[in-house]
């Protein structure tokens, strides 16, 4: 079992709908979770943490986590063409290392 | 403020050789973290070092070696290259946040092809 798993994707929604991506994880002791988006070419960059249980919203983007079955997503709102990356989930034990997802690709229609 | 800043750039080098990354972390952070990114690939994790200390090291070779400096600065080194080390080589800077993590900010990278 991977230690943070995401589907390949791609992942495509029209423009101004919602876009819904998953991540689950396999480490229970897992403390702290990010979304970060990678455009083709370029390296990644943070979009959400979240470390508790719930909801975080941050504009267009609310990232969701539950520890209890293993799984944070990220939503993103009103989605736009420029949205159209690939979208990695981070998850960190400790210090020691963040793991991360093999990303998930998305793609808004215009 | 200035961000996270690599060089080179691009490298071009031939199997055997030896390479040397840089990476510059964000004022005021004092972690830098090193990742390894194969197209198609979520970044793995090769170093992290805070205050000029290993704090963790991924599933990689001995080829592979880092320091960090008193300015907080940081080097990866990587020694008898392969045509398998090709790769995005991405430095991450963050904040130690204790055990709730830290927000890694990533370089720009450095694309290593090695020939």
């Amino acid at each position: 079992q991977k230690e943070v798993e995401q589907n390949s994707g791609p992942l495509s929604v029209p423009e101004g709908a919602i876009a819904s991506l998953n991540c689950t994880y396999s480490d229970r002791g897992s403390q702290s979770f990010f979304w970060y988006r990678q455009y083709s070419g370029k390296s990644p960059e943070l979009i959400m943490s979240i470390y508790s249980n719930g909801d975080k919203e941050d504009g267009r983007f609310t990232a969701q986590l539950n520890k209890a079955s293993q799984y944070v997503s990220l939503l993103i709102r009103d989605s736009q063409p420029s949205d159209s990356a690939t979208y990695l989930c981070a998850v960190n034990i400790g210090y020691q290392k963040v793991t991360f997802g093999t990303g998930t690709k998305l793609q808004v229609i215009p | 403020d200035a961000g996270v800043t690599q060089s080179p750039t691009h490298l071009i080098k031939t199997r055997g050789q030896h390479v040397t990354l840089r990476c510059s972390p964000i004022s005021g952070h004092k972690s830098v973290s090193w990742y390894q990114q194969v197209l198609g690939q979520g970044p793995q994790f090769i170093f992290q070092y805070y205050e000029k200390e290993e704090r963790g090291r991924g599933n990689f070779p001995d080829r592979f070696s880092a320091r960090q400096f008193p300015n907080y600065s940081s080097e990866l080194n990587v020694n008898a290259l392969l045509l398998g080390d090709s790769a995005l080589y991405l430095c991450a800077s963050s904040l130690d946040r204790g055990l709730l993590g830290y927000e890694q900010y990533f370089g720009p990278g450095t694309r290593l092809t090695v020939t």
